[in-house]
């Protein structure tokens, strides 16, 4: 059950927009859309950011938004903030094994 | 309000066993399947094991599969994980969760706190 691939690390100014990969195989992130994004600020726990590639739940900001293509979705953050300083990690459903798996996450700095 | 309250986490010495509590209130238990992920220190999430909202189905990753059992007591409302032949590998905050939706692959939210578990001699 390898973890989905993230970049380690993503920067960017105040006011710019990022964008973090995800990818996994036809047996999950390629085959359906079960993936979902979560937001660890340090010290917290995991908030649900993004569901089902590219719902967003109530009350999380529209600067985040999620797309999918073959293999590998995306998380974007559009009007970047201090307070989206954290880890993020995608997840998705592999309904094969009905078992989940988790990005290796990714830590956003803000410049 | 959805609330989920981890406990029985502490230091164990290696090869010991745990058995970890969530307890949960604010919404249809036996409705809900519930997993649990962990967080080893300063490491990424790790889906653990789902268990169905009967109990009659549970999954778990190869990593624990075997040594880890995870089962339910709708009539407590309370989610259990046992954690047994503990190595330092297991080391981390076991969080539960709830799906946000009724059906087994919705996404999850909420989370509770987490119990840490410490492997140790």
């Amino acid at each position: 059950q390898s973890a989905l691939t993230q970049p380690a690390s993503v920067s960017g100014s105040p006011g710019q927009s990022i964008t973090i990969s995800c990818t996994g195989t036809n047996s999950d992130v390629g085959g359906y859309n079960y993936v979902s994004w979560y937001q660890q600020q340090p010290g917290k726990v995991p908030k649900l950011m993004i569901y089902d590639v590219t719902n967003r739940p109530s009350g999380v900001s529209n600067r985040f938004s999620g797309s999918k293509s073959g293999n590998t979705a995306s998380l974007s953050i559009s009007g970047l903030q201090a307070e989206d300083e954290a880890d993020y990690y995608c997840s998705s459903y592999r309904p094969g094994s009905n078992t989940f798996v988790f990005g290796t996450g990714t830590k956003v700095t803000v410049l | 309000e959805v609330q989920l309250v981890e406990s029985g986490g502490g230091l164990v010495q290696p090869g010991g066993s745990l058995r970890l509590s969530c307890a949960a209130s604010g919404f249809i238990f036996s409705d809900f399947a519930m997993s649990w992920v962990r967080q080893a220190p300063g490491k990424g999430l790790e889906w653990v094991s789902s268990i169905s909202g009967s109990g009659g189905s549970t999954y778990y990753a190869d990593s624990v599969k075997g040594r880890f059992t995870t089962s339910r007591d709708n009539s407590k409302n309370t989610l259990y994980l046992q954690i047994n032949s503990l190595t330092a590998e297991d080391t981390a905050v076991y969080y539960c969760a709830k799906p946000s939706g009724r059906y087994f692959w919705a996404p999850l939210d909420p989370w509770g706190q987490g119990s840490l578990v410490t492997v140790s001699s």
